[in-house]
């Protein structure tokens, strides 16, 4: 069946540091990639998406790539600040349109410390 | 404004009752999905419906009822053949007709206790 493998947490970094959260997946299909936030108490909110295979999905400063021959999606940032630390999910939907629900990494804790 | 409403944030129960999770979406997809999120264990998929009056079961179902008799509702029950109900329960909307399916949008949750 389908998986998503991400970098356990929590990641501590200092502000203005760079970072990276690594995401691999194993897909039956051909699947739409995704990362999504969590802020505390709240539900997620779609972060950025990737489609086919080296797409680039940007937004507020994060990045990730389709990298279908690493089977990868990592996330990156160059600048983090106080107000990134979130939980992070990757995710992929490996049916036809995604209809049948997506499938989730366990999340990463990202701390950034001022 | 358009988005999904869940009620309500915090949900307590004794242990051998049902109880109810509500669901509304005003964004008129025609896709809902319910998922249960545990710490350190992301979120698995309990039950989905692409269409109005038809659900399917997820990857964790047992113990859980749902019903899509309206577009823009789809409420979860917690039975009390759930062993393990305490969780956090995320409800979601796609709309695969727009070409961005697999696009999901969450609502922000309801923490259920049992006590």
């Amino acid at each position: 069946g389908d998986s998503v493998t991400q970098m356990e947490g929590p990641v501590t970094l200092s502000e203005e540091a760079f970072l990276t959260i690594n995401c691999t997946y194993t897909a039956t299909g051909y699947p739409s990639l995704f990362w999504y936030v969590q802020y505390p108490g709240e539900g997620l909110q779609l972060l950025l998406k990737a489609t086919k295979a080296d797409d680039k999905g940007s937004n507020k400063g994060f990045e990730a790539t389709y990298r279908k021959e690493t089977t990868s999606f990592h996330l990156e940032k160059g600048s983090v600040q106080v107000s990134d630390s979130a939980v992070y999910f990757c995710a992929l939907s490996d049916t036809g349109g995604g209809a049948d629900g997506l499938t989730f990494g366990k999340g990463t804790h990202l701390i950034i410390q001022p | 404004d358009g988005g999904i409403t869940q009620s309500p944030k915090y949900l307590f129960r004794k242990e051998g009752q049902n109880v109810t999770l509500s669901c509304e979406q005003n964004l008129n997809h025609d896709a809902m999905y319910w998922y249960r999120q545990d710490p350190g264990q992301g979120l698995r998929l309990i039950y989905y419906s692409q269409i109005v009056n038809d659900f399917q079961k997820g990857d964790i179902a047992e113990g859980y009822s749902v019903s899509r008799e309206k577009k823009e509702s789809f409420p979860l029950t917690v039975t009390s053949a759930q062993k393990n109900p305490t969780a956090f329960y995320l409800c979601a909307s796609a709309n695969p007709a727009s070409g961005s399916a697999d696009t999901q949008y969450f609502g922000p949750g309801t923490r259920l206790t049992v006590l």
